[in-house]
């Protein structure tokens, strides 16, 4: 079975800073995709960013990026130029290439002060 | 292109009672996926259906939960004689081909309470 761990239940960063928040998780599969999710307060599911393990590129999408450390089973998510509607809860999941189902860590609530 | 509708929003039910939720899956979608977020958790996969069919439901309680997805209408995820442990959000999420490739869409949830 597939575990995600987020040992960071909560972060604050000041606007326009550069925040990371970090996921860990443990299979023995070898192909696999990883995905963050942003939950703001509506309480709406929003993908954020997606990585293929088969890659060796992180991905990035505009101030989103990732660091994929494949060997380390390590995935953090690096959001520059924080923006006050970043505040949110921030899910990192796990889902094997053959599945369809989504194994989530706990969360991380990150707080974008001004 | 209306995203993941779940309706309803919020839902109220005394222990004992039924709770339906109801989730129309993007147009041209034909998987749907439920989980559940109990508070200060993260979301649990429950089940996955396509049209008429149950493919995964190992995340169901073996007990008072059942999920379907007729030929025609929205998918519902019922639960039978709640009790306080239900209170939870209930998600749901839609592809159009298995999920492998690039995740879901989720609809904005159910919130169940029950008194």
């Amino acid at each position: 079975a597939q575990t995600v761990t987020q040992s960071q239940p909560e972060m604050s960063v000041q606007e326009a800073e550069t925040v990371t928040l970090s996921c860990t998780y443990d299979t023995s599969e070898n192909n696999y995709y990883l995905f963050w999710y942003k939950q703001p307060p509506s309480r709406q599911m929003i993908l954020v960013i997606r990585q293929e393990a088969y890659k060796q590129q992180n991905a990035t999408e505009n101030r989103f990026s990732v660091n994929f450390q494949k060997a380390a089973k390590s995935f953090s998510l690096k959001i520059s130029d924080s923006q006050l509607g970043d505040t949110a809860m921030y899910f990192c999941a796990f889902m094997k290439q053959s599945g369809s189902r989504l194994t989530f860590g706990e969360g991380t609530q990150l707080t974008v002060n001004p | 292109n209306a995203g993941v509708m779940q309706n309803p929003r919020h839902l109220v039910r005394r222990r004992g009672q039924e709770a339906r939720l109801r989730c129309s899956p993007m147009k041209g979608h034909s998987h749907v996926y439920w989980y559940r977020q109990l508070p200060e958790e993260g979301l649990k996969f429950m089940v996955y259906l396509q049209k008429e069919n149950i493919i995964d439901e190992s995340g169901m309680p073996k007990e008072r939960f059942s999920a379907e997805f007729p030929k025609e209408g929205p998918s519902i995820l019922r639960i039978q004689q709640v009790v306080r442990g239900d209170s939870a959000a209930y998600f749901c999420a839609s592809s159009p081909v298995t999920a492998t490739n690039y995740g879901y869409t989720f609809g904005s949830g159910t919130r169940l309470t029950v008194v």
